[in-house]
This record gives structure tokens, C-alpha cells and sequence, in this order.
């Protein structure tokens, strides 16, 4: 089955810079990795998916990169505000058309 | 409407009662799901309905019992619950599979807390 991951469950950058985060991955059939946005008391927010026949998708300030030879994606933001503090967890399908298995989180905390 | 609606946002409940958590869309969406999440970490899927019917048990006790009655809606069921099962609950759906594109829109959920 899909098992996905992070690299680090916490990561603190100052306003205005840019925020990387890491995901690992362990099943090779996985072919669609979205990443979600959660704030504190709400639900996972969609911010943008990627396909495995995919290296790179950009979004609004946001770009997700898929490495499919060492089973990682990443999701950069760009001039981190205030307002994107929050987990942010990656999300994977394989296997089953209708399953996403979640990664652990990491949160983001941006500094004024 | 672009919003899965989850009522009510907060519970209580004894380990005695039966109570519903209810989710409801208007998007068209033909696959609606329930996620547990416990603090501080990420949703675990629960079930699956497609085309209004269960396609997806993840061995989840009976003590939760979902029901699909049409396409717009999804209730579950609360039944004799133990206090590890208090968690946020969230519904979610999406136009079909998954990997069609655009994941899932998930509700706000319900904040469960077994006594």
C-alpha cells in the first residue's frame, strides 16, 4: 500500500522568505500526490496536486516537485506570509482510485 | 456551492448514547468520504462511498455505522462509542477517483468527545 512521509514535523521561517517542505514516499506505483493545506479548526485545504508523469507544477506562489528515482516531492512557497502558518501534509495515491493516504504533517510557522 | 457542509461542529456525547454526525455537498461530487483525525496527526480514512454505495471499509469498528441516502449526503453513525474515539471527524468528497484531479474538498468537521 501507499505509505508517505515527512522529513521534518516542524519548520520556522521569517515573513517574506521562501518555505520548502519535504515528503518521502515508499510505494512506486504511486502515481498522484496532492498537497493540503490544514489551519487550526478547519479542514485539509486542496493547494495543488502533481502526477507522477510530472517533474514540476507551479501554482499562485506555490510549486510542488516530484523525484520519482528517490520517492520524494517537495512544496515550495514563495515569500512566506503570516497566513500561510499551518500543516501542511502531502497525500498520495496508489492502489486504489478513491484512497489518499496522508503523510505526518509538518507545520509551518511564519515569523513577522 | 464549492463546500462540504459538517453538522455539528462540536459533540459530546456519553459512551451509552447514539448520536449522527451528518456531511452534506451540493457539488456533484459522485465519492464521499470520512477521515478521523486525532490532534497532531494526519486523517485516517474511514469509508468510502461511491455512486452512493460502500466501497471502502478500512476494518473500522462497528460501533461506527455510515449511510449514504443519496448523492448530496452523509451521515455517521455513533453507536456505544469509548472515549479513544473522541477526534476530529471530517467528511470529504470529489468528483470521482481521485487521481482525476483536484483531491478531495473536505468539510470543517466535527469535533467528537466521548465521556
Amino acid at each position: 500500500g501507499e505509505s508517505v512521509g515527512l522529513h521534518l514535523p516542524t519548520l520556522s521561517v521569517q515573513e517574506g522568505d521562501n518555505s520548502i517542505i519535504n515528503c518521502a514516499y515508499s510505494n512506486s506505483a504511486s502515481d498522484y500526490f496532492i498537497w493540503y493545506k490544514q489551519e487550526s479548526g478547519k479542514g485539509p485545504q486542496f493547494i495543488i496536486d502533481i502526477r507522477s508523469n510530472m517533474d514540476k507544477r507551479q501554482g499562485q506562489r506555490v510549486t510542488v516537485l516530484l523525484n520519482k528515482t528517490v520517492k520524494h516531492l517537495s512544496l515550495q512557497i514563495a515569500a512566506t506570509q503570516p497566513g500561510d502558518s499551518a500543516v501542511y501534509f502531502c497525500a498520495g495515491s496508489g492502489g486504489s482510485n478513491y484512497k489518499l493516504t496522508f503523510g505526518k504533517g509538518t507545520l509551518l510557522t511564519v515569523n513577522p | 456551492d464549492t463546500e462540504v457542509t459538517q453538522t455539528p461542529k462540536h459533540l459530546v456525547m456519553g459512551m451509552t448514547n447514539k448520536k449522527s454526525l451528518k456531511c452534506e455537498q451540493h457539488m456533484g461530487h459522485r465519492a464521499m468520504y470520512w477521515y478521523k483525525q486525532k490532534a497532531k496527526k494526519p486523517p485516517e480514512l474511514m469509508f468510502v462511498y461511491s455512486y452512493e454505495k460502500l466501497s471502502i471499509n478500512e476494518s473500522v469498528p462497528s460501533r461506527f455505522s455510515p449511510e449514504c441516502p443519496n448523492s448530496s449526503l452523509l451521515n455517521l453513525h455513533l453507536h456505544a462509542l469509548q472515549p479513544e474515539d473522541s477526534a476530529l471527524y471530517l467528511c470529504a468528497s470529489s468528483q470521482g477517483a481521485v487521481d482525476r484531479g483536484g483531491g478531495y474538498t473536505f468539510g470543517s468537521g466535527t469535533r467528537l468527545t466521548v465521556v
